[in-house]
């Protein structure tokens, strides 16, 4: 049973700080991986994924790494600002299934 | 133009009553499904639909009907509703197995 854990549950960063939130999961067998963020009282919007044959993906400041082998994905973020504050949730999506099961985010403060 | 759109955006009602949450993709997508964020913040799979056909029902109570008419739209029918409802429904839509997701702003449902 695919298990997804996010460290750390929560963070502030003085803004330009450059960052990794990390993500860890239990079952190799991966399509993909999708890295969204979620704006307080608000829906997700999906901000990178990772196809399980890459190793990266990189939009904008955001680049998201992925090594299956170890179970593990981490998302950096260069030179934050305050507009990045929400929390960013990790989804795996394992094969043969038709569902993500996620992990239970890491908050992120940025403070100007 | 909004890609995935999910109506109410809020929902407050009494225990006992039935109530539906609709849910309509453009995206062309051939897969959809409802999620629930509890107060925690954790997002869990109720259940997805692949062609109007049921592919997953993650043990939901069976006051929760999910209705898919066609492949855009896929909604959610709740009988007798309970307090332990309470929490926000999210809807969300992808191409196929291995694509990501798409999500619907979500209904904050609220049972009094």
């Amino acid at each position: 049973k695919q298990e997804v854990t996010q460290i750390p549950a929560a963070l502030s960063v003085p803004e330009g700080e450059n960052l990794v939130l990390n993500c860890s999961f239990t079952d190799s067998a991966i399509y993909n991986l999708q890295w969204f963020r979620q704006d307080p009282g608000k829906g997700l919007t999906s901000l990178l994924l990772i196809q399980s044959s890459q190793r990266e993906q990189t939009s904008g400041r955001l680049n998201a790494s992925l090594d299956k082998s170890s179970g593990r994905s981490t998302l950096y973020i260069a030179a934050s600002q305050p507009g990045d504050s929400a929390t960013y949730l990790c989804a795996v999506h394992s094969s043969g299934t038709y569902k993500y099961i996620f992990g239970t985010g890491t908050r992120l403060k940025v403070l100007a | 133009d909004t890609a995935v759109s999910q109506t109410p955006k809020y929902l407050v009602t009494q225990m006992g009553n039935d109530k539906s949450i609709k849910c309509e993709q453009n995206l062309g997508h051939d897969t959809m499904y409802w999620y629930k964020q509890d107060s925690k913040k954790f997002l869990k799979i109720m259940f997805s639909y692949n062609n109007k056909e049921l592919i997953i029902n993650e043990t939901v109570p069976n006051r929760f009907s999910p209705k898919s008419p066609d492949k855009a739209h896929l909604n959610l029918h709740i009988n007798s509703l309970e307090l332990g409802d309470s929490a926000v429904y999210f809807c969300a839509s992808s191409q196929d197995l291995g694509q990501g997701y798409t999500f619907g702003s979500g209904t904050r449902l609220t049972v009094v």
